[in-house]
């Protein structure tokens, strides 16, 4: 059975950092890329970023270049997502996703609360 | 504002057919295939349809999607209670480097 369970989210301040984990299992790891999308309270789905299956190639969306980082370690079987210079606008439900097209699968998602 | 165009909103009956649009450019939906997410309430999203109108196994044959030019389209016939859920649109934009989802649209079963 297919499983991505992410962990690390909680109540940051302003200009703190978390580091998220995806634990995967069930299924191949190293045969697909991996995703973040965010969904702030009560609003849409956004994509963060992703890394390819080898972790050589990694892409951004503009709001979180430079603030965030994604990365893999292959032998953990684990995707993660390093938030540095946390905004208020940065909270959301934080979903990690194997794929998006053919074979997608997402977790359940790990809330990031921004707040003083 | 998102990249790619959804109605808000969408409704029907049971029994009758919905379409939900998804509009974009010739840099995401022009040259690249879209799929398409339903996100019950509560839970996370779950793919749909992939690469315009394929559904994985498990997705009933009432959902279908198409794609003409810069827009996507996906339908949903013989409506059903379960059905009520958020829809997303997603696709790789070339421009950007990024991939863009539609503002979502909830379905409501009248």
């Amino acid at each position: 059975e297919v499983q991505l369970v992410e962990s690390g989210g909680g109540l940051v301040q302003p200009g703190g950092s978390l580091r998220l984990s995806c634990a995967a299992s069930g299924f191949s790891f190293t045969s697909y890329w991996m995703h973040w999308v965010r969904q702030a309270p009560g609003k849409g789905l956004v994509w963060v970023s992703h890394i390819n299956d080898d972790g050589s190639r990694t892409d951004y969306a503009d709001s979180v270049k430079g603030r965030f980082t994604i990365s893999r370690d292959n032998a953990k079987n684990t995707l993660y997502l390093q938030m540095n210079s946390l905004r208020a606008e940065d909270t959301a439900l934080y979903f990690c996703a194997r794929g998006l097209s053919q074979g997608s699968y997402w977790g359940q998602g790990i809330l990031v609360t921004v707040s003083s | 504002q998102s990249v790619l165009t959804q109605p808000p909103s969408a409704s029907g009956t049971p029994g009758q057919r919905v379409t939900i649009s998804c509009s974009g450019s010739t840099s995401n939906i022009g040259p690249n295939p879209v799929n398409w997410y339903q996100q019950l309430p509560g839970t996370a999203p779950k793919l749909l349809i992939y690469s315009n109108n394929q559904r994985p196994s498990g997705v009933p044959d009432r959902f279908s999607g198409s794609k003409s030019g810069t827009s996507a389209s996906l339908a949903i016939s013989g409506l059903q209670s379960e059905d009520e859920a958020d829809y997303y649109c997603a696709t790789w934009d070339d421009r950007l480097n990024v991939w863009v989802f539609g503002g979502g649209t909830k379905v409501t079963v009248l």
